[in-house]
């Protein structure tokens, strides 16, 4: 079975860092990259970035950059999302997700079953 | 334009048929993904491709597309297809994804 399993949920503090994880299984995981999803309290879904396991060659959403540094370890078939200090506007669940291609089409599957990070004093 | 648009809630009778759409300049070059989302749970791909379902996923769950608008269908909605379904495309660069914002679905 195809599978991402993620980290559990966080509690932190402002100014904190944090590395959640993401764990593929059932399939090689370099071969497809590995994108990361926030969906922040009552909201929508926002595309972060993507990481290709093989190389690490990362791309990021304008709106994230450099406020996440996405990466992989495929050692370990482990990609990462992390912050190096959280703010309160942190606070949300992060999913990843494995990307599929078809003709003009991309889709995402599977998804992992979320993390969530609460960031609060 | 990297942007797609799709109404904020949708209601629909049990049984009967209901169209969720998605905007977009993407989406004339790219077809249109959609998830179902349910409450406390990750998002499910329920339409791929020009119009793929995964498996597992019932048939009364369709695509189309037109132009800058992808059309998620619902024939004989029941009450379980009650969630939040969002559609997501590549954007015009083809190097990012981009998300629409989400339609509420009521299955009254």
């Amino acid at each position: 079975e195809v599978q991402l399993v993620q980290s559990g949920a966080e509690v932190k503090k402002p100014g904190e860092s944090l590395r959640i994880s993401c764990k593929g299984s059932g399939y090689s995981f370099t071969s497809y990259w590995i994108n990361w999803v926030r969906q922040m309290p009552g909201k929508g879904l926002e595309w972060m970035g993507r990481i290709d396991p093989i190389d690490s060659y990362t791309i990021y959403s304008p709106s994230f950059q450099g406020h996440v540094t996405i990466s992989a370890d495929k050692s370990i078939s482990t990609a990462y999302l992390q912050w190096s200090s959280l703010k309160a506007s942190d606070t949300a669940m992060y999913y990843c997700a494995r990307p599929l291609d078809g003709d003009y089409s991309s889709w995402f599957d599977p998804w992992g079953q979320g993390t969530l990070v609460t960031v609060s004093s | 334009s990297s942007e797609l648009t799709q109404d904020p809630a949708v209601s629909v009778a049990l049984g009967q048929t209901v169209r969720i759409t998605c905007q977009g300049d993407s989406l004339r070059s790219y077809y249109a993904s959609w998830y179902q989302q349910k409450p406390g749970q990750a998002p499910v791909v329920v339409i791929y491709g020009k119009n793929n379902r995964p498996s597992g996923i019932p048939d009364r769950f369709s695509g189309s597309s037109s132009g800058n608008t992808a059309s998620l269908t619902i024939t004989g909605a029941q009450a379980e297809d009650e969630a939040d379904y969002y559609c997501n495309s590549r954007d015009s660069s083809g190097n990012h994804w981009v998300f629409g914002g989400g339609t509420k679905l009521t299955v009254l």
